[in-house]
């Protein structure tokens, strides 16, 4: 069965600090991979995205991913993370037989400034 | 733009009753997603339709039924409305099952409260 795992359910970092998230999927077929960051208050928002390619993705706001494979891992990363990045941020698995989109349990990213 | 529209932002219902939660999308989309999300939880799949009248159970269909007679309209219904449903429902659709097909787009929201 097709499922997604986040490490970190709740991190906090200074500003300026980096920021590695970790996800990690079971599916052994051909999937499309997502980050979503949600700020407090507001909606989903898509930061970035994977589906074939070079395996190292940029997003909005100075986010990039990394999929390996082989690790079945596509884990979330910032050099520098601002106190406006506080947010809860989920990774997304879609089957790519079906489409079935499937969420981790998300990660709480607090930034103190 | 795709646009995924809830019937409604808010809701209240009384323990028992049956509840519609309604889903439309303006896109022509094959996949259509019912989620709960729950704090510490993250999103959790109840359903998913990828054609009309064809669905999926998710990881947490128990309590729930969807109906998918149209291809844009996606509904969730609760059966026999319980407290532990008190939930943020989002619906989603995508394209379709390919590549940047998959990619979803998400509606605004039901918070539901069962009293």
């Amino acid at each position: 069965a097709q499922s997604v795992s986040q490490h970190n359910h709740h991190v906090i970092l200074s500003e300026a600090a980096s920021l590695e998230l970790g996800c990690n999927y079971s599916y052994g077929g051909t999937v499309n991979l997502f980050w979503y960051v949600q700020y407090p208050g507001q909606h989903l928002q898509l930061l970035l995205k994977y589906f074939s390619g070079d395996p190292l993705v940029k997003g909005i706001k100075g986010f990039e991913a990394e999929f390996i494979k082989s690790k079945f891992s596509f884990n979330l990363r910032k050099p520098s993370v601002q106190w406006s990045d506080t947010a809860e941020y989920f990774c997304a698995v879609a089957s790519g037989n079906t489409g079935k989109l499937i969420f981790g349990q998300g990660t709480t990213l607090q930034v103190k400034p | 733009d795709v646009k995924v529209t809830q019937s409604s932002r808010y809701l209240v219902k009384r323990t028992g009753e049956k509840v519609f939660l309604e889903c439309v999308q303006d896109m022509d989309h094959e996949n259509m997603f019912w989620y709960r999300q729950d704090p510490g939880l993250g999103l959790r799949l109840i359903y998913f339709s990828y054609d009309v009248k064809m669905k999926e159970k998710g990881d947490i269909p128990e309590g729930y039924s969807v109906s998918r007679e149209k291809k844009e309209r996606f509904s969730l219904i609760l059966e026999s409305a319980s407290t532990n449903q008190t939930s943020m429902y989002l619906c989603a659709s995508s394209l379709g099952t390919t590549g940047s097909n998959t990619e979803a787009f998400f509606g605004q929201g039901t918070r539901l409260t069962v009293v």
